[in-house]
């Protein structure tokens, strides 16, 4: 199973772009980059899903480099709401979710 | 937009005592997972079940817990006797296929024992 490291803890400004790297060093071929959101005492959310080069939804992008050993999900635009914990999770093969301890980002008016 | 729901949304047990979490997964999918985290840790899996069976469970699923679907639509999660250390949410998911499919949590059930 892949290990995720990512910073504990980040501060932004309202409006500013945030960008969040994740390494996996030991991604396997068959693995997808999840990337989860949780505000204190609620369920992880979806936000967005990636195997390499460019993803983007509504809410935030994802781009993984060629070598897939690092991914980076970037917020446009944050607001207050989203202060919270982004998590970085390595989807393979196994059903589970393996969270790690996620980024705190604190967003500041 | 569909989503997991979950009952209750707090419960207060006494240690001892055997309590049962009720989870509604999102209708057409046919993945269920149970999560848990205690406060301030990190979120952690409990068990998978798929077609009426667990698929995978972790070390933390020891005999004092079970799971079920009694019906179309519900899964449950018990714990024969609770423990003070069972004390944490616990997050049912659900997943439309397995693997790399996303699991979609709902808001959790707070466990309290005294």
């Amino acid at each position: 199973l892949a290990k995720t490291t990512q910073p504990i803890s980040m501060d932004s400004y309202e409006g500013q772009e945030v960008n969040i790297t994740c390494s996996h060093n030991n991604i396997a071929t068959n693995d997808y980059i999840t990337w989860y959101q949780q505000f204190p005492s609620q369920g992880p959310r979806f936000i967005i899903q990636g195997y390499k080069t460019k993803v983007t939804n509504e809410v935030a992008s994802l781009f993984i480099p060629a070598d897939r050993k690092s991914s980076t999900l970037s917020l446009p635009r944050v607001s207050l709401s989203d202060t919270a914990v982004y998590y970085c999770l390595v989807q393979g093969s196994a059903r589970q979710l393996t969270f790690g301890s996620g980024t705190q980002l604190t967003v500041l008016p | 937009e569909p989503e997991v729901t979950q009952t209750p949304s707090h419960q207060v047990t006494q240690m001892g005592q055997e309590v049962i979490l009720r989870c509604v997964p999102i209708s057409n999918h046919l993945y269920f997972y149970w999560y848990r985290q205690i406060l301030g840790q990190k979120v952690e899996f409990l068990v998978s079940f798929y077609n009426n069976e667990i698929s995978e469970k972790s070390e933390i699923f020891d005999d004092q817990f079970s799971v079920e679907r009694p019906d179309g639509s519900n899964f449950t999660l018990k714990i024969r006797s609770t423990k003070l250390e069972d004390s944490a949410m616990y997050f049912c998911a659900s997943s439309e296929r397995a693997d790399t499919d996303t699991q979609y949590f709902g808001p959790g059930t707070r466990l309290t024992v005294l």
